[in-house]
């Protein structure tokens, strides 16, 4: 079974905090993603990863960074935590790029909480 | 622009009463589209990809059919556990990134 791992499931932080997420897989994908999903909203594309320290902008990279300095980690940076960074992230993984492999395997969600 | 457009965004059904979740889509080349079910507070938990017009995949009480315009995902006696938020979410040609839909919000009334 695909695992994708968050480190935690609630966080709660003050306004300009500097705040990191984590997410681990254990399955050797190759792709890493980070979403956040508001109400109304839907899910949008932060970052993602296609291989270990590369990187791509998704929809919403403004007041977020990414590090991964290792395949099976992925993480999600807030600089300067703002109230409008209050949100639901999600991290995926997928094997690779060609199908049937595209699939992407969610973690369980951090829900964030920006005072 | 890529779109995904699901209808209805919530549906309430009697316990045995099927129906199906449509999820219509615009896009110039399309190399995947997904179904995932998410039940509150937790990720998506990956259900069907369909690659083709015309293909079918099932699971239980749940099959996903594809067109060139939309997908449906077809509930047949569904019972009060299949209640979750239901979203689609298409890849296009030549991209790593999905494009989700709202999501329809099923419930299943015993």
């Amino acid at each position: 079974d695909v695992k994708v791992t968050q480190s935690s499931r609630y966080l709660v932080k003050r306004t300009g905090e500097k705040v990191f997420l984590e997410c681990v897989q254990d399955m050797d994908h190759e792709n890493m993603f980070w979403y956040r999903q508001d109400p109304g909203l839907g899910l949008r594309l932060i970052y993602f990863s296609y291989d270990v320290k590369m990187k791509e902008k998704g929809d919403i990279p403004e007041g977020y960074s990414v590090s991964r300095e290792k395949k099976e980690r992925f993480s999600l940076i807030l600089e300067s935590a703002s109230t409008n960074q209050t949100s639901m992230y999600l991290c995926a993984s997928s094997p690779g790029t060609s199908p049937p492999s595209e699939t992407q395997y969610f973690g369980p969600g951090t829900r964030l909480l920006v005072l | 622009e890529d779109q995904v457009t699901q209808s209805p965004e919530a549906l309430r059904l009697q316990e045995g009463e099927s129906s199906s979740l449509n999820c219509s889509y615009t896009v110039s080349g399309l190399r995947g589209l997904f179904w995932y079910r998410q039940d509150p507070g937790k990720g998506p938990e990956f259900l069907f990809t369909l690659y083709s017009a015309g293909e079918e995949k099932e699971k239980e009480r749940l099959k996903a059919t594809l067109t060139k315009k939309e997908s449906f995902l077809h509930i047949t006696a569904p019972k009060p556990e299949d209640s979750a938020t239901y979203l689609c979410a298409l890849l296009p040609a030549g991209s790593y990134q999905l494009t989700f839909g709202k999501g329809t919000k099923l419930s299943v009334i015993p």
